[in-house]
């Protein structure tokens, strides 16, 4: 059973629009939250992450809001440019550590000119 | 620094045969993983090493897969016979050993696999 689950396996937004991957997970535990892009061909790359003990975190055109209650979080990307079009997978940790990450299926976005 | 390298980057073979999937960590870093991605089941981790010992393996789907780290430079992923529901493409990341850093997590390109 997926612990991290993204349920849309895709996503296209108009550019200029924003941008909002959805990630849902199950094991309360999780307590840092992690988003990754993957360009084709490369392997993914760290985005933004968020602990347990905020709600949002934002870095530029990028926020991710954390909903503990609903185990769900999302990431907003605002304004999407074409450069965004990517995987984007969502990611979780329990505990400090870096061992052990479990990922989502990941969300291909595509942004449409 | 070059950062992760894999080798090869593809890799076409026929079922049955052995593959051995290669990567050379970021120097310093005391974390290797290894992780298959595909489109049913995203990325999964398969087993991971730090300071060279295998740590968690729980990930490895069958006995067919072996990973080992000889050093700190160089691991090697192997499968052997392989399937053809082995195909994926094989990630290998790497990452220094600082608590709460999970984002220090860096990858290399991956390796397709297609088992024929």
């Amino acid at each position: 059973d997926q612990q991290v689950k993204q349920n849309s396996p895709s996503l296209s937004v108009q550019e200029g629009r924003i941008s909002i991957l959805n990630c849902d997970y199950t094991n309360s535990m999780f307590d840092y939250f992690l988003w990754y892009k993957k360009y084709p061909a490369e392997g993914p790359t760290f985005l933004i992450s968020i602990s347990s003990i905020k709600d949002k975190n934002e870095d530029g055109r990028f926020t991710v809001f954390l909903n503990k209650s609903a185990k769900h979080l999302s990431l907003h990307i605002v304004p999407s440019q074409p450069g965004d079009s990517a995987v984007y997978f969502c990611a979780a940790s329990e505990g400090s550590s870096a061992s052990k990450i479990i990922f989502g299926s990941g969300t291909r976005l595509s942004i449409r000119p | 620094d070059a950062g992760v390298i894999q080798s090869p980057r593809h890799e076409v073979t026929e079922m049955g045969q052995e593959v051995t999937l290669r990567c050379k960590p970021i120097s310093g870093h005391d974390y290797l993983f290894w992780y298959r991605q595909t489109m049913m089941r995203g990325l999964e981790l398969l087993i991971y090493f730090n300071n060279n010992v295998p740590i968690d393996d729980s990930g490895m789907p069958e006995d067919r897969f072996s990973a080992k780290m000889p050093n700190a430079s160089f691991s090697t992923l192997k499968i052997q016979p392989s399937e053809p529901r082995d195909s994926a493409v094989y990630f290998c990341a790497s990452s220094l050993a600082l608590a709460g850093l999970q984002e220090t997590q860096y990858f290399g390109p991956g390796t397709r696999l297609l088992v024929l």
